[in-house]
């Protein structure tokens, strides 16, 4: 069975500093996928960024970069110069084929202004 | 293009009824899943419905079932429902390809009293 395992309940940064959150996933398949999404107070579940595990190449979306090391099966999401809009859960997932998601338990993130 | 609805919003159940969640997949998409989230963790995967059929299930007992219509709408029922059974139950939608980005709805508050 697959997991997902986010170390890092809570966490809180300055408004426009950056921070990574941390992600590690167990998993005997070579070929899946990889999500990160934001659960704001309103809680629908929004996608942020998607990593292919087949891709070498780590994932962008405007301030949101990952970090995808495979062979340690870490997934971290780095956010860069965070803004009060981005305070919210983060829930990493995981998925192999069209099968389900595998979420961790979220990083519950705080932006200070 | 209207993304995942779901209804209704709000909910509140006597312990021992039965509930009716209804859930409408993006514009396109044939694939639609359900997930229960509890307060303070992360979503669990209840079922998977394609082609009006159940594809695949999480470890929810038969108490839970479901239902997809040919417009792909779902139906998720809970019957017997139990003071636990109070979450936010997400739906989520998709297209039945390897890797393809999930979407999710708002959500349905259940409590359960």
């Amino acid at each position: 069975a697959q997991t997902v395992t986010q170390s890092q309940p809570e966490m809180s940064v300055q408004e426009a500093e950056t921070v990574t959150l941390s992600c590690t996933y167990d998993t005997s398949e070579n070929n899946y996928y990889l999500f990160w999404y934001k659960q704001p107070p309103s809680r629908q579940m929004i996608l942020v960024i998607r990593q292919e595990a087949y891709k070498q190449q780590n994932a962008t979306e405007n301030r949101f970069s990952v970090n995808f090391q495979k062979a340690a099966k870490s997934f971290s999401l780095k956010i860069s110069d965070s803004q009060l809009g981005d305070t919210a859960m983060y829930f990493c997932a995981f998925r192999i084929g069209n099968e389900k998601l595998t979420f961790g338990t979220g990083t519950r993130l705080t932006i200070i202004p | 293009d209207a993304g995942v609805t779901q209804s209704p919003t709000h909910l509140i159940k006597t312990r021992g009824q039965q509930v009716t969640l209804r859930c409408s997949p993006k514009s396109g998409h044939d694939t639609v899943s359900w997930y229960q989230q509890a307060l303070g963790q992360g979503p669990q995967f209840i079922f998977q419905y394609y082609e009006e059929e159940e594809r695949q299930r999480g470890n929810f007992p038969d108490r839970f079932s479901g239902h997809q219509f040919p417009n792909y709408s779902s139906e998720l029922n809970v019957n017997a429902l139990l003071l636990g059974d109070s979450a936010l139950y997400l739906c989520a939608s998709s297209l039945l390809i390897s890797g393809n980005t999930i979407y999710f709805g708002e959500g349905s508050w259940l409590t359960v009293v």
